[in-house]
């Protein structure tokens, strides 16, 4: 079956700007995963969602992110503001068990 | 809270070396082990993990890691690399049982020269 997809692949903004970021996981997983990969932190996690529900947002950098999820499937991940500190691959990942199934990532550039 | 250490950042190896990258977590109690992999242009994968029961555990691709648990240690070996095994390599650990994010390392980045 289809893996864990992610769109936009690519995405450049200007400083100051709002993005929102895609990830469309496996079908019937229950569990939603971002991630953030930037060179120099590695891969630091953000914030889960089991069914619609947040139960951890401790990853979040700032109340600048935000993320949703809804019918227990597609999330989005918004960014306010966006500086360039957060230029990075944002990474999703779902899982229905404890392997987590990553997506190809959403590289994001701030200029 | 938990971290993990991959105490070689980059490493260069020949083709039919023997590969063994370190990592160490500081949880204390039960944890998830997981070991995954980033080729060139791809995204990452899952090589071998570790729940319970026998502290050697195989993967995919002649990989193999052993959990010792009072070293706090999970350490990726293969006995013979290809130059097909150049690719990032993440450590990662999930307080055990629950559902939680994965806490990785920062990687290392392994090079075979053919």
């Amino acid at each position: 079956g289809a893996g864990v997809s992610q769109s936009p692949s690519n995405k450049v903004t200007e400083k100051g700007k709002d993005v929102e970021l895609r990830c469309d996981p496996i079908s019937g997983h229950t569990a939603l995963y971002w991630y953030r990969q930037s060179l120099g932190q590695g891969l630091e996690f953000l914030i889960y969602f089991q069914g619609n529900s947040a139960p951890d947002k401790s990853g979040l950098p700032s109340d600048r992110f935000s993320a949703e999820r809804t019918g227990g499937s597609v999330s989005t991940l918004t960014i306010q503001r966006t500086q360039q500190e957060d230029s990075a691959v944002y990474l999703c990942a779902s899982t229905s068990s404890y392997e987590q199934y990553f997506g190809p990532g959403t590289r994001l550039t701030v200029t | 809270a938990q971290s993990v250490s991959q105490h070689n950042h980059h490493v260069i190896l020949s083709e039919a070396a023997s590969l063994e990258l370190g990592c160490n977590y500081s949880y204390g109690g039960t944890v998830n082990l997981f070991w995954y992999v980033q080729y060139p242009g791809q995204h990452l994968q899952l090589l071998l993990k570790y729940f319970s029961g026998d502290p050697l555990v195989k993967g995919i691709k002649g990989f193999e890691a052993e959990f010792i648990k009072s070293k706090f240690s999970f350490n990726l070996r293969k006995p013979s690399v290809q130059w097909s095994d150049t690719a990032e390599y993440f450590c990662a650990v999930r307080e055990g049982g629950g559902a939680d994010g994965l806490t990785f390392g920062k990687g290392t980045h392994l090079i075979i020269q053919p």
